[in-house]
């Protein structure tokens, strides 16, 4: 099935640096959707990105949608305490089952104040 | 409104025992997922629900694992004969449609003495 590889494994930095972290896969996915996870929480939809090369901004939180269709990297710039969680990119599988969403392991934000 | 709601919030059972997990999907949503996410992992697709159509249960990782959806509403994930290896978060969501923002619950955490 499809695989998507998400870096770094983790993060530690401190409060107003700028954070990077991005997914690769194999396969080509149509659209890329990235998710924050507090804990003891279920994901929540940050950006979602329909079109290759599509750069979208949602506040501090920037994602792009690569042109191979096989990578999306999103950007937190001036990060603060409440940033902190696990960040998972996602992509639907293609085809007729585009309602399975195939999440990335996830990237673990500290953010020390 | 009312988010995706979940219960148990934990849930601790001995090895061979049956579970029943629920969600309350957001009113009006036709569309109702099942998600397993493992320590350190990301979210593993299980079941999928749509309006009265047949359920796609093509994640779920073995017989002992069983879903219903009663009324188009509630649904019930239940795993019999618990193994330890089943040890995770339960997550479910909803969405308007079949390809909608998923809307994710908190989640059952299901730990399997």
């Amino acid at each position: 099935g499809q695989q998507l590889n998400q870096s770094p494994q983790s993060m530690f930095i401190q409060e107003g640096e700028d954070v990077s972290m991005n997914c690769t896969s194999s396969s080509i996915f149509n659209t890329w959707l990235w998710y924050k996870q507090d804990p003891g929480e279920g994901p929540v939809l940050l950006i979602a990105l329909y079109k290759a090369g599509e750069l979208t901004s949602n506040g501090r939180l920037t994602a792009q949608f690569g042109i191979t269709r096989k990578d999306s990297f999103l950007n937190i710039s001036a990060s603060i305490p409440s940033d902190v969680g696990i960040y998972f990119c996602a992509g639907p599988n293609s085809g007729g089952s585009n309602y399975k969403l195939t999440f990335g392991k996830g990237t673990l934000l500290t953010v020390n104040p | 409104g009312a988010g995706v709601s979940q219960s148990p919030s934990n849930k601790v059972t001995e090895k061979g025992k049956d579970v029943e997990l629920r969600c309350d999907p957001i009113s009006g949503h036709t569309a109702l997922y099942w998600y397993r996410q493992s320590l350190g992992q990301g979210l593993e697709f299980l079941i999928y629900f749509q309006g009265n159509s047949a359920p796609d249960k093509s994640g779920l990782p073995s017989d002992r694992f069983s879903a219903e959806r009663t009324g188009g509403s509630v649904s019930t994930l239940t795993i019999q004969r618990t193994q330890q290896e089943d040890s995770a978060v339960y997550l479910c969501a909803s969405s308007p449609g079949p390809w909608n923002e998923q809307f994710f619950g908190p989640g059952t955490r299901l730990t399997v003495l």
